[in-house]
C-alpha cells in the first residue's frame, strides 16, 4: 500500500518569493510520482511527473520537483511565484506494478500568493 | 483541447435516494477512474474501469456503488442508497493508458446528501 503526506495544509507567500511545497511518500513498491494543481472551480491538472531518468523534473510554468529516493520525497519548488500560482497543489503516487494506475493523493497544500 | 466533462456540477439529494453522477471521458481514452474528496480530506481513489469492467476498486467502493459505461461515451457512478457520509466532491478521470500515464480530471460533481 502507498501513502502520501503533505505536511503543510496552507502556504502563504508574497509575490516573487520562492516557495517549496513538501511531499513525502511511503510505499513497499516502486512508484511514479505526480504533482497536480487545482485552480478554483476547476478539475485537477497535471503539473509534472516523475517516471524514471533524471530525478529533477520541470513544468512549463517554472515549477520543478526533485525525486529523492532515500528521503522518499518529491518536493515542489518555484524560485519566484506569481499571483496566478494561487491554487491547491496535490502530490500523488501510483504503483509501477499491480495497479491500473490509480493515484494515491496527499491532502493537498493551498498556496496563497499575496501582492 | 479535449477535456473530461462531469454533470451535474452540484447534486443535492435526500438520504436513502439513488444518485447517478455522469462523466464524459476524453474520446480515445481507455482507462477511466472515479475519485472522491470529502471536505477537508484527501482525494481518495474509488474505482478504475478498463475494457468494460472494473479493474480495481478501493474498500470505499462497496455494494452501494456501481459504475457503468452504458453507451461507449458516458461513464457513470451510481450510489444506490445515499448516506450522509457520501457527501463529497466526486471526480472522474480518464487516461489513454494505465500505469504511469497522465490522468485527465473533470471539474467534479459536488454531492450533498441531506
Amino acid at each position: 500500500a502507498q501513502s502520501v503526506t503533505q505536511l503543510d495544509s496552507q502556504v502563504p507567500v508574497f509575490e516573487e518569493a520562492p516557495v517549496e511545497l513538501r511531499c513525502n511518500y511511503s510505499s513497499s513498491v516502486s512508484v511514479y510520482l505526480f504533482w497536480y494543481v487545482q485552480y478554483p472551480n476547476q478539475g485537477l491538472q497535471l503539473l509534472l511527473k516523475y517516471l524514471s531518468g533524471s530525478t529533477l523534473v520541470e513544468s512549463i510554468n517554472g515549477f520543478e520537483a526533485e525525486f529523492n529516493k532515500s528521503q522518499t520525497s518529491f518536493h515542489l519548488r518555484k524560485p519566484s511565484v506569481h499571483i496566478s500560482d494561487t491554487a491547491e497543489y496535490f502530490c500523488a503516487v501510483s504503483a509501477l506494478r499491480g495497479s491500473q494506475g490509480n493515484l494515491i493523493f496527499g491532502k493537498g497544500t493551498k498556496l496563497s500568493v499575496k501582492p | 483541447e479535449p477535456e473530461v466533462t462531469q454533470t451535474p456540477s452540484h447534486q443535492v439529494t435526500q438520504m436513502g435516494q439513488e444518485v447517478i453522477l455522469r462523466c464524459v471521458p476524453i474520446s480515445n481514452h481507455l482507462y477511466f477512474y472515479w475519485y472522491r474528496q470529502i471536505l477537508g480530506q484527501k482525494v481518495e481513489f474509488l474505482v478504475s474501469f478498463y475494457n468494460n469492467e472494473i479493474s480495481e476498486k478501493s474498500e470505499i467502493f462497496d455494494d452501494q456503488f456501481s459504475v457503468e459505461r452504458p453507451d461507449g461515451s458516458n461513464f457513470t457512478l451510481k450510489i444506490r442508497s445515499t448516506k450522509l457520509e457520501d457527501s463529497a466532491m466526486y471526480f472522474c478521470a480518464s487516461s489513454p493508458q494505465g500505469v504511469g500515464n497522465i490522468q485527465y480530471f473533470g471539474a467534479g460533481t459536488r454531492l450533498s446528501v441531506l
